[in-house]
Order: C-alpha cells, then structure tokens, then sequence
C-alpha cells in the first residue's frame, strides 16, 4: 500500500491565483481530513469527509473548498490565494472515528 | 475534547529511555488520550491510544495514572531518529468529525 499520496509537495502561488491540492489514499478509508500547519504551530482542521460525496467544514475552512466524489480521493481546491494560506497542508485518513489517522507527506505552499 | 498540557521541549540521551509527560486533568470518562509524533517536515505518525489502562505496542509504552489526569510515553530505548515533536491529544473515540487537536506538543531531541 503506499498509504496518502499528496501532490504536489512545494507550490509558489501568486496572490490571487488558485490551484487545487491533491490527495489519495488506497486504504478503502471512510474519513479523510485536510489540516494546515503554520510555522511553529499544531494542525488546524480545513474540512474533512465521512465518506464519498459527504463534506463538512472544520476549523479554519474559509478560503478552501474540497469535494469527495470517490472513496480514495479528497482534493482540496484554494481559491483567489492570499498570503494567509502559506502554509503547509496535510491530507490524512482513518477507518473510521476513533482510529489512527494516517498523514500523508505534506505539501508545501508559498503565496507571494 | 479535553485540554492537554505538555513541556515544550526534553533532552534525551541515545539509548536511554524517554519520559514524555502530559497532563489532561480536565479529561472526561469517555476521551482516550492519543500519542503522535512528527518528525521534521514530514505528516504527523500515529504512536498509541488508550483509556484507562497501561498499553504497549512496538513503539512505546503508555503510562495513565489511575486518575486519568495525566500520563507519560514512554519510548523505551531512544534512538537519534526518535527526534521529533510529540503530541499528546485527548479526544472521544467517537464524535462527528473525529478530527484530532494538535497543541504545540514536546519537541524531543535525542542526543548521542
């Protein structure tokens, strides 16, 4: 199993362009999970997923949108980038609530 | 979920054991108390969970005093790799979103 692929793994955006952040896992989970880690700082939930065609805003969604059309994919969409999002983003995935969440390597993002 | 309170960063000596505190004295009968730890710039790596009682896998050992109000990891003969930043989360096993809250964790630095 390769567990969570991410990709890509650096981007430099410029202010006010968008791009779409992938993610896949082969693990047949139902719960996928987009955070995002600012320098220095814990994971902030963005969206998550309990299962194809079902998303619900975390934490900090503003900004993302995310859809979830097949169990093994959850791309997460940044729309009208801003220096704000500079960050680095981690997909991860669980069986189920409760379960331990498998992260994938992260992607790093620059907005100048 | 209930807060948790960890030191911000621990020495260790290769070999030797490492003690990582955390303290979740508000923690309620039915959240478990999880352990991940990221290693520099990579996605965050599940390490154990339990409730009540002491638990052991491959990687650690978790140590819940019988009031549940604070518990240790313990990773039993550290190596240099074992440096990272260690999260200790308390959290329900169920729940909607079943998203993890990271603090800022116990930055260990494994020394040779």
């Amino acid at each position: 199993n390769a567990g969570v692929t991410q990709t890509p793994k650096f981007r430099i955006l410029k202010i006010g362009q968008s791009m779409t952040l992938q993610c896949t896992q082969d693990m047949n989970h139902n719960y996928m999970y987009w955070y995002r880690q600012d320098p220095g700082m814990g994971l902030k939930l963005i969206y998550y997923s309990v299962g194809a065609g079902i998303t619900d805003k975390g934490e900090v969604p503003n900004g993302y949108n995310v859809s979830r059309s097949t169990t093994e994919d959850f791309p997460l969409r940044l729309e009208l980038a801003a220096p704000s999002q500079t960050s680095v983003y981690f997909c991860a995935s669980s069986y189920g609530v409760g379960y331990e969440q498998y992260f994938g390597p992260g992607t790093r993002l620059t907005v100048t | 979920d209930a807060k948790t309170t960890q030191p911000p960063s621990m020495d260790c000596a290769e070999g030797r054991a490492a003690n990582l505190p955390c303290n979740h004295s508000t923690i309620s009968g039915n959240e478990y108390v999880y352990w991940y730890r990221q290693i520099h710039s990579q996605g965050p790596q599940y390490i154990i969970h339990g409730l009540k009682n002491n638990e052991t896998n491959e990687m650690a050992s978790l140590i819940i005093t019988e009031d549940r109000k604070s518990s240790t990891l313990i990773l039993p003969h550290a190596t240099l790799r074992d440096t990272a930043v260690y999260y200790c989360i308390a959290r329900n096993y169920g729940g909607s979103q079943g998203n993890l809250i990271f603090g800022k964790g116990t930055k260990l630095s494994v020394k040779p």
